[in-house]
């Protein structure tokens, strides 16, 4: 069974571009959570997409936006980026909830210079 | 709101030492509780969970007992390697299905 697909791996964009990130789940599953990981504020929750549905989001700017699609594959993008938008994306897929298990990819490592 | 809180890290240790990594949380309701293992340049792995009130979780040789009585989770294990060496994350679940994670602890393992 194929893992959590996270693409692209690396990307550096400039101060004030947008990006675009993607994230394939397991197979079967229809949660996507985002989360955004830096060395210090650690992991911060971004938002949960579940059949499609916005179901959760965590305290940030609008900046950050997301989506998911109807096989479940999740995008995510800032806008206007800003150097503290620098961090690990981390997505994790679960079949139903969080509560059974997360699965996630490797992550996407931005840069913003 | 709910919160982690775990060990200040980085803890050093020489291998087959006795590892512990305190975790308490604070939390509406009954959370499930995680242990994620990071290593280098890798995303988390789920390591451990327990669901409810005195359920173990265990993997690997690594335990943690889910303690309501003291809010705490504390990751454990007998003898340690050096491939044991990565990043642990104490977790948990909220009530509307957040995973609301520790900082993290850093563990080296010295041959």
């Amino acid at each position: 069974k194929a893992g959590v697909t996270q693409t692209p791996r690396y990307l550096i964009k400039t101060r004030g571009q947008q990006v675009t990130l993607s994230c394939s789940p397991i197979s079967g599953h229809r949660s996507v959570s985002w989360y955004q990981q830096t060395p210090g504020q650690g992991l911060q929750f971004l938002f949960e997409y579940f059949s499609e549905t916005q179901r959760n989001k965590g305290n940030f700017p609008g900046r950050f936006s997301g989506r998911q699609f109807s096989n479940s594959r999740s995008e995510m993008n800032v806008s206007t980026l800003e150097l503290g938008d620098s961090a690990l994306y981390l997505c994790a897929s679960s079949s139903v909830t969080v509560n059974t298990e997360a699965f996630f990819g490797q992550g996407t490592r931005l840069t913003v210079v | 709101g709910d919160s982690v809180t775990q060990m200040e890290g980085p803890v050093t240790l020489s291998e087959e030492a006795f590892l512990t990594i305190n975790c308490t949380y604070t939390a509406t309701g009954y959370p499930s509780l995680f242990w994620y293992v990071q290593y280098p340049g890798e995303g988390l792995q789920l390591l451990l969970k327990a669901t409810k009130a005195d359920d173990k979780g265990s993997n690997k040789g690594f335990e943690a007992t889910y303690r309501k009585e003291t809010t705490s989770f504390h990751l454990e294990k007998g003898s340690v390697q050096v491939s044991d060496s990565a990043v642990y994350f104490c977790a948990l679940s909220s009530r509307d299905d957040k995973i609301i994670f520790g900082k993290g602890t850093r563990l080296h393992i010295l041959p």
